[in-house]
């Protein structure tokens, strides 16, 4: 099994800050990129899947860049939100997989009005 | 939201009883999984399926069988339960004729084993 990592494991910022996490993986054989937010006592909700080296995605105020060369990928969310506070999992899809991912620990996000 | 339904979704049950977890789609997607969630541990992959009668292990498969007869349904089967079973599992589907396409989970079932 190849590792994903995620850091950091948890972040507390303001309302309004703007901040970003890092998910770090093995470059070998990589296909895809997930990421996926992940609200306590609800299931994870998918955010971006990312192919392509120097792909970017946005979503609202939430947007990820993907570096498959280097193996990492960043998530970014600007003015942080009190309902952005979740944990932010990324997972890896590698080429031969039946479509398995492995999935980081996450980053649990709390947002402080 | 994706149609994905597992039940229960909630049990308590006594170390070394079979317990059955059901995951039910109606998005006629091929490939199922089922994951548990742990404090310090994220999601992990326990088995999967890619088709009726098709399934393989994932990365903690032991102590658990799984089962797909039909498109709809996969089923998770603890034999004996053990305490370190006791856990959060997640059903997921997906549909990887395009693999840019991410998983759908299910509401997940807490599993409490005494």
């Amino acid at each position: 099994i190849l590792n994903v990592e995620q850091s950091p494991q948890s972040l507390h910022v303001q309302e309004g800050d703007s901040t970003n996490f890092t998910c770090s993986f093995p470059s070998s054989n990589f296909y895809a990129l997930h990421w996926y937010r992940w609200e306590t006592a609800k299931s994870p909700e998918a955010l971006f899947v990312m192919t392509l080296n120097g792909d970017e995605k946005k979503k609202g105020r939430i947007s990820a860049t993907l570096n498959t060369k280097e193996g990492y990928s960043y998530l970014y969310i600007k003015g942080s939100q009190p309902e952005d506070s979740a944990t932010y999992l990324c997972a890896r899809l590698w080429l031969g997989s039946q479509g398995n991912l492995i999935f980081g620990k996450g980053t649990k996000l709390s947002v402080k009005p | 939201d994706a149609g994905i339904t597992q039940s229960p979704r909630h049990k308590v049950t006594e170390t070394g009883t079979p317990v059955t977890l059901r995951c039910h789609q109606t998005e006629n997607h091929r490939y199922m999984y089922w994951y548990r969630q742990d404090p310090g541990h994220g999601l992990r992959l326990i088995h999967y399926s890619y088709g009726v009668k098709d399934t393989d292990k994932g990365e903690v498969s032991d102590g658990y069988s799984v089962s797909r007869s039909k498109t709809e349904d996969f089923l998770l089967t603890l034999e004996s339960a053990t305490s370190s079973q006791t856990s959060v599992y997640f059903c997921a589907i997906s549909d990887p004729g395009a693999l840019n396409q991410p998983q759908h989970f299910g509401d997940g079932t807490r599993l409490s084993i005494l």
